[in-house]
């Protein structure tokens, strides 16, 4: 049973551009939840989603980031007209939907703004 | 609203010696409390998870945690530290099915 998958596992962008992160969830989960982890910091919840719903969106910013959770294939975060500010790590986990709330983590993309 | 305190963001052991990580957190209902490991450029691995069961929960190489309600504390504790530990700790909240919140991390270093 393969894991999360995240890619590309290394994203380099330019100001202004756009930064797509993809993530396959694990066999058999329909949750999904995405993480941004600055440096030298924890992670920071940004948003959770369920097949074709947003359920949390409360860590997400205001403008530029959206994601979305299709009925056939892998979620999408994307972030518009990128800044410097968006250099981060972003993971990517899943759970199975039952109570214990149990999330399998991805390897994270690493996105780097130039 | 939940949160978690880790105190200390750096620990310093010795190879052989007892490891204690700590964690306390806050929740307006019965949480569920997790700590995830995390080595250089990686994800982050689940080494073990209180879910309202047994209050010593032991997880995967040799660490296990005990969930103390009365101190709203969940400390990762390991009796041998081995150079393979070192790497990055974190204590997570959550209240069941939903979003996990992090505590900000404790970098333990082993030295031979």
């Amino acid at each position: 049973n393969a894991g999360v998958m995240q890619n590309p596992r290394h994203l380099v962008r330019r100001r202004g551009q756009e930064a797509r992160l993809r993530c396959s969830p694990m066999k058999g989960h329909s949750h999904v939840y995405w993480y941004r982890q600055l440096p030298e910091e924890g992670l920071k919840f940004m948003v959770y989603l369920q097949k074709e719903n947003i359920i949390d969106e409360s860590g997400m910013p205001k403008e530029r980031f959206s994601a979305e959770f299709p009925k056939e294939g892998p979620s999408i975060l994307r972030i518009q007209q990128v800044v410097r500010g968006d250099s981060a790590a972003y993971f990517c986990a899943s759970s199975p939907g039952d109570n214990n709330n149990e999330q399998f983590f991805g390897p994270g993309t690493r996105l780097t703004v130039l | 609203a939940q949160s978690v305190t880790q105190l200390g963001s750096h620990v310093s052991v010795s190879e052989g010696a007892l490891v204690l990580l700590r964690c306390n957190y806050s929740s307006s209902v019965p949480p569920y409390l997790f700590w995830y490991v995390q080595y250089p450029n990686q994800g982050l691995q689940l080494l073990l998870k209180y879910t309202s069961a047994a209050t010593l929960v032991k997880g995967i190489n040799g660490f296990e945690a005990e969930f103390k309600k009365s101190e709203t504390s969940f400390h990762l504790t390991k009796p041998s530290a081995h150079m393979s530990d070192a790497a990055e700790y974190f204590c997570a909240v959550s209240t069941g099915f939903q979003k996990l919140v992090f505590g900000t991390g404790t970098r333990l270093l082993v030295s031979p």
